[in-house]
């Protein structure tokens, strides 16, 4: 089984502040794990993923997540928030070793920046 | 390219009608997700198909919900008889593989009354 946690139903922060959406998960095998945004009456959009390789993955508008095998975790991060970066977040992870599964997402961070 | 559209964006209709909720996939990609989301229970995914193949409707809560890709363009989701605990925003997503990142549609806000 697969499953993904987002501990944080809101993270606030004032614009210019690094942000952290956090996000642990929990598979069996090898991980993929993956972050969407999604603005209001949006579909989810695709910012970053980790597959394999360096820990640290850089995606769409200066966000970056570290893959974290030890504390099974994939925390988004952005070193100076943008006021337009509010909009909720989620992490999603499959087991990369199954092919029959698909992606399960988190419950979703609702990040607020204010100016 | 123009992503996943969806129609209708909005749906609006009375307890027992039918509904039909459609997709058009981006060309080329080869999986097909359906999800459906509430701020109860969040994003759930209902079914996906692999070149046009259903391979999995676990997530489909009722008989009452049925969805059909009969061409690599095109996909349908309906619910006969729809009930008020169907409303949602429903998305469908497409992607080249299962390991991709998948493109979402807008969604269609579902209203039952």
């Amino acid at each position: 089984a697969q499953s993904v946690a987002q501990p944080e139903d809101q993270v606030n922060v004032a614009e210019g502040n690094p942000l952290t959406v956090k996000c642990t998960y929990s598979v069996s095998g090898n991980p993929y794990l993956f972050w969407y945004v999604q603005y209001p009456n949006r579909g989810l959009q695709f910012l970053l993923k980790y597959i394999t390789g360096d820990n640290l993955v850089k995606g769409s508008y200066g966000f970056e997540a570290e893959f974290n095998k030890s504390q099974t975790s994939f925390h988004l991060k952005k070193p100076s928030a943008l006021v337009s970066d509010s909009a909720l977040y989620f992490c999603a992870v499959r087991e990369g070793d199954n092919a029959g599964n698909m992606l399960t997402f988190g419950g979703g961070t609702r990040l607020m920046v204010k100016p | 390219d123009a992503g996943v559209i969806q129609s209708p964006r909005h749906e609006v209709t009375e307890m027992g009608q039918e509904v039909t909720l459609r997709c058009k996939p981006i060309s080329g990609h080869d999986y097909l997700f359906w999800y459906r989301q509430t701020m109860m229970r969040g994003l759930e995914l209902l079914i996906y198909f692999n070149n046009n193949v259903p391979i999995d409707d676990s997530g489909m809560p009722e008989d009452r919900f049925s969805a059909k890709m009969p061409n690599a363009s095109f996909s349908t989701l309906k619910i006969q008889p729809s009930e008020p605990r169907d409303s949602a925003v429903y998305f469908c997503a497409s992607s080249l593989g299962p390991s991709k990142p998948q493109h979402f549609g807008d969604g269609t806000r579902l209203s039952i009354l």
